[in-house]
């Protein structure tokens, strides 16, 4: 059973903030909600994580709901580099990371 | 240097060969991943390994093996693979924290092999 659930495919225009959900219905209470991104089938890159408060840094903030049973991350403004398959993923107590069908993110100029 | 490297970046085999891919990372991390990723795919996680002890096998076919000779460097040993196996195999590496679990793991590029 998949942990996480993502929309498959977003749009955003360049210079404008992305949103991409993530629902989690199942996760645990010592679980963390992780997200990558992926670009052309390089590695995945770290962009966020967070248990239950929300957290923000340099690349992006993560919005965790009170019953952390979805979450939202946010890039603030989308570059055409932030092209890319984002990965919402739930990391459990046994050290696993179980990653979603991710959502393919396109910047329109 | 916070960098997990993977080779070989390509690799071609046939399904009676034997071959090897090798990941390697000089950030102390104590703990290592090799995953698969199909086309299209997320990565599907295969093996953990902590403290170089293998500590999770996600019921992965006996026809790959992992090894960690130690604590820098994870292997994995092919041998008569199908082309079904065909995909880009990534290795991760994260610290390990006893009883903490926010630790990030850090990816190579992965190594895409392809089966013949």
């Amino acid at each position: 059973d998949a942990k996480t659930t993502q929309p498959p495919s977003m749009d955003c225009a360049e210079g404008r903030a992305a949103n991409l959900p993530c629902n989690h219905s199942t996760i645990s209470g010592n679980e963390y909600v992780y997200w990558y991104r992926q670009i052309h089938s390089q590695g995945p890159q770290y962009i966020i994580h967070g248990l239950k408060n929300n957290e923000t840094n340099e690349m992006a903030s993560l919005i965790i709901t009170e019953d952390r049973k979805s979450s939202t991350l946010i890039l603030p403004h989308a570059t055409l580099r932030d092209t890319a398959v984002y990965y919402c993923i739930v990391r459990t107590a046994g050290n696993q990371f179980y990653f979603g069908t991710g959502t393919s993110l396109t910047v329109i100029p | 240097d916070t960098e997990v490297t993977q080779t070989p970046k390509h690799l071609v085999m046939g399904m009676t060969n034997k071959k090897s891919l090798k990941c390697e990372q000089h950030m102390g991390h104590r703990a290592m991943y090799w995953y698969k990723q199909k086309a299209k795919k997320p990565p599907e996680l295969m093996f953990v390994y902590s403290y170089e002890k293998l500590s999770i096998n996600e019921s992965v076919p006996s026809r790959f093996s992992p090894e960690c000779p130690n604590s820098s460097l994870l292997n994995l040993h092919l041998h008569a693979l199908q082309p079904e196996d065909s995909a880009l195999y990534l290795c991760a590496s994260s610290q390990l924290n006893m009883g903490f679990y926010d630790n990030e793991q850090f990816f190579g590029p992965g190594t895409r092999l392809t089966v013949l």
